[in-house]
């Protein structure tokens, strides 16, 4: 499989913090990409990121890639209760459009 | 707004039974893709489709079928549903080129 490892599996931050989440994957890969899924809903799209870059903003979003170490981290910065939510990454695979995911981060932010 | 369409938000079917699971875009996307949610194991790809009449298999295809009659939609059949097959199903679609998928809401399915 290609799926792809969240780290940690659950964190816990207070509002206004920055929550950073990690993913690990094993194969080569042409884009990674990260999501949200709030409580027993669909995911959203978040931020692509092409290997051949490095780093990516999206509002207070960061995401990082690092490819000779296969990871990625995603950074939200000043946190909110509404960030609250499990954020997966997705990674692709060599040939094909399909993404493979992981099992997630659970974040909570505390008000 | 650009959508993914999934018929059901909870489904109950029993044992043995033939279930069909519909998804239907809006967006004129090539790709469509079905995958299951479970706990612990993330979600993981049964089948996906690059275009009508199209099929790939996934990670776990085993007990499923697909079907892609017109571009918008993309079928998911448990042939005989089984109780392992309870689940979170969750359909996606997407462009041709590398973009973000649109996911529908997902179906809940119980099978007893």
């Amino acid at each position: 499989s290609q799926q792809g490892e969240e780290d940690p599996q659950a964190l816990s931050i207070q509002e206004g913090e920055n929550a950073t989440m990690n993913c690990s994957y094993k194969t080569s890969i042409n884009n990674l990409q990260w999501y949200r899924q709030n409580s027993g809903r669909g995911l959203v799209h978040l931020i692509l990121i092409r290997s051949n870059e490095r780093e990516k903003h999206s509002g207070r979003l960061r995401v990082t890639l690092d490819t000779s170490k296969k990871s990625s981290s995603l950074l939200i910065t000043a946190s909110r209760a509404a960030d609250t939510a499990s954020y997966f990454c997705a990674t692709d695979a060599s040939t094909g459009n399909q993404f493979y995911f992981g099992t997630g981060t659970s974040l909570t932010v505390i008000p | 707004d650009v959508k993914v369409t999934q018929s059901s938000r909870y489904l109950v079917k029993r044992t043995g039974e033939k279930v069909f699971l519909e998804c239907v875009q809006d967006m004129d996307h090539e790709n469509m893709f079905w995958y299951r949610q479970d706990p612990g194991l993330g979600l993981r790809l049964i089948y996906f489709s690059y275009d009508v009449k199209m099929k790939e298999k996934g990670d776990i295809p085993e007990g499923y079928s697909v079907s892609r009659e017109k571009k918008e939609r993309f079928s998911l059949i448990l042939e005989s549903a089984s109780t392992n097959q309870t689940s979170m199903y969750l359909c996606a679609s997407s462009l041709v080129s590398p973009q973000g998928y649109t996911f529908g809401s997902g179906t809940r399915l119980t099978v007893v």
